[in-house]
């Protein structure tokens, strides 16, 4: 299947500052990239979705001004979390899809604030 | 509303056979995913059914039943590292994917 790397694979921030989570196709072109979230033992939460060029869609409930998602290219998508907090804590998976079925996911990024 | 149901948690021995059923109401739909996704890491594509039926890959075997809004995911020859959450998702009209929460399957000796 076609790859998608994401980094960091985790990351410890202190409490106020912002952290940038990288996603890129390796070998396709991600039309649109789904960002979402996942507390322990929870299912996968989409937090937004983004198409090339366009502005990034976002679930009810996601701040659009906290998480910023910046999709310039077909191969490269990123998610920053701003002022991030403790309770921004979370496990961080994108997913990038070329044609309208199967998703490929990145590696996911932990992210821990302290 | 939109929604997957799927039993949170399962437990098999080694050697058996498991079915792990998921059942979905969706606006529309555009076919069922199956992934599997051990603790700590990204979930990882196993299936995709669209058509009524069993398709089998290995070990192995995913079933629709579109009128019923039903699909399994059958496992044989359980080994140890089958022990993972195994994750239904139905894609609905807008090609959006609507996700379960998760089945925990435990594979005992």
């Amino acid at each position: 299947g076609a790859v998608v790397s994401q980094h960091p694979s985790w990351v410890i921030c202190k409490s106020g500052t912002s952290v940038k989570i990288e996603c890129r196709s390796l070998d396709f072109q991600a039309t649109t990239m789904f960002w979402y979230r996942q507390f322990p033992k929870q299912s996968l939460m989409l937090m937004a979705t983004s198409n090339e060029g366009s502005k990034a869609t976002y679930e009810q409930g996601v701040e659009k001004d906290k998480f910023l998602i910046n999709h310039a290219s077909l191969t490269l998508s990123t998610l920053t979390v701003t002022s991030a907090h403790p309770e921004d804590s979370s496990f961080y998976i994108c997913s990038g899809r070329q044609g309208e079925t199967e998703a490929f996911f990145g590696q996911g990024t932990r992210l821990t604030v302290v | 509303g939109q929604n997957i149901d799927q039993p949170t948690e399962m437990t098999a021995t080694e050697g058996a056979i498991v079915q792990i059923n998921c059942t979905y109401q969706t606006s529309g739909f555009n076919g069922l995913f199956w992934y599997q996704q051990h603790a700590g890491e990204a979930p990882t594509f196993l299936s995709y059914n669209v058509l009524d039926g069993l398709e089998e890959k290995g070990r192995f075997s995913s079933f629709l039943s579109r009128s019923k809004g039903y699909s399994y995911l059958l496992l044989k020859e359980l080994q140890m590292k089958d022990s993972a959450s195994y994750l239904c998702a139905a894609l609905d009209s807008n090609y959006q994917l609507i996700w379960g929460a998760g089945t925990k399957l435990i594979i005992k000796p």
